[in-house]
């Protein structure tokens, strides 16, 4: 199986910083990568597709980069709103995510 | 618009068998190329895929609960199903029906139901 380390596991941050997270993969899963937010209470929602793909509707502060083992998900200006957890999920084989990383405002 | 709900006991005792169902409204649950997944959450942890189904009926799961899981599909009333046997304690967890769209190479879980939280306890 494929492994996903997804790293912070917390952050805190405040309103207006920038926001970086990190996935590694055990192996090269090309651009195999999706992101989801997850908001207390509520079903993730998917952000970044195929590792750099915005998903219909999601904020333009919000990305993705990556190929191979090492991924980045980036919110370029946090606001009130992007308080949840975010989770990398890899498709390369079946379908794992990573630990996720909840993110507090400072 | 897709939606799916989960259903189901919402407690079962140890040992014995967790059975969920989810109904897809908004579309055809045999139209397009996508696969019906379950996935669970324990309180305060990460999110852990357990299988999918196909419209055809193939199968993937989770290998660490592949010997306890079977999820099922009835395409005439628009559902997919999960079964777990020999639950434990650990089982307790917020379960989740997701459907994972297929578009060429692209594989992504758009829509998810709205979670159904299932205790295991006597």
């Amino acid at each position: 199986d494929i492994q996903m380390t997804q790293s912070p596991s917390s952050l805190s941050a405040s309103v207006g910083d920038r926001v970086t997270i990190t996935c590694q993969a055990s192996q090269d899963i090309s651009t195999y990568l999706n992101w989801y937010q997850q908001k207390p209470g509520k079903a993730p929602k998917l952000l970044i597709y195929d590792a750099s793909n915005f998903e219909t509707g999601v904020p333009s502060r919000f990305s993705g980069s990556g190929s191979g083992t090492d991924f980045t998900f980036t919110i370029s200006s946090l606001q009130p709103e992007d308080i949840a957890t975010y989770y990398c999920q890899q498709y390369d084989d079946l379908p794992f995510f990573g630990q996720g990383t909840r993110l507090e405002i400072k | 618009q897709v939606q799916l709900q989960e259903s189901g006991p919402g407690l079962v005792k140890p040992s014995q068998t967790l059975s969920l169902t989810c109904t897809v409204s908004g579309g055809s649950i045999t139209t397009g190329t996508y696969y019906w997944s379950w996935i669970r959450q324990p309180a305060g942890k990460g999110l852990e895929w357990i299988g999918r189904i196909y419209t055809s009926g193939s199968t993937n799961y989770n290998p660490s609960l592949k010997s306890r899981v079977t999820i099922s599909i009835d395409t005439s009333k628009n559902q997919f199903s999960l079964i777990l046997s020999s639950v434990t304690a650990a089982d307790t967890a917020v379960y989740y029906c997701a459907r994972e769209r297929r578009v060429e190479w692209l594989r992504f879980f758009d829509y998810w139901g709205q979670g159904t939280l299932v205790t295991v306890s006597s």
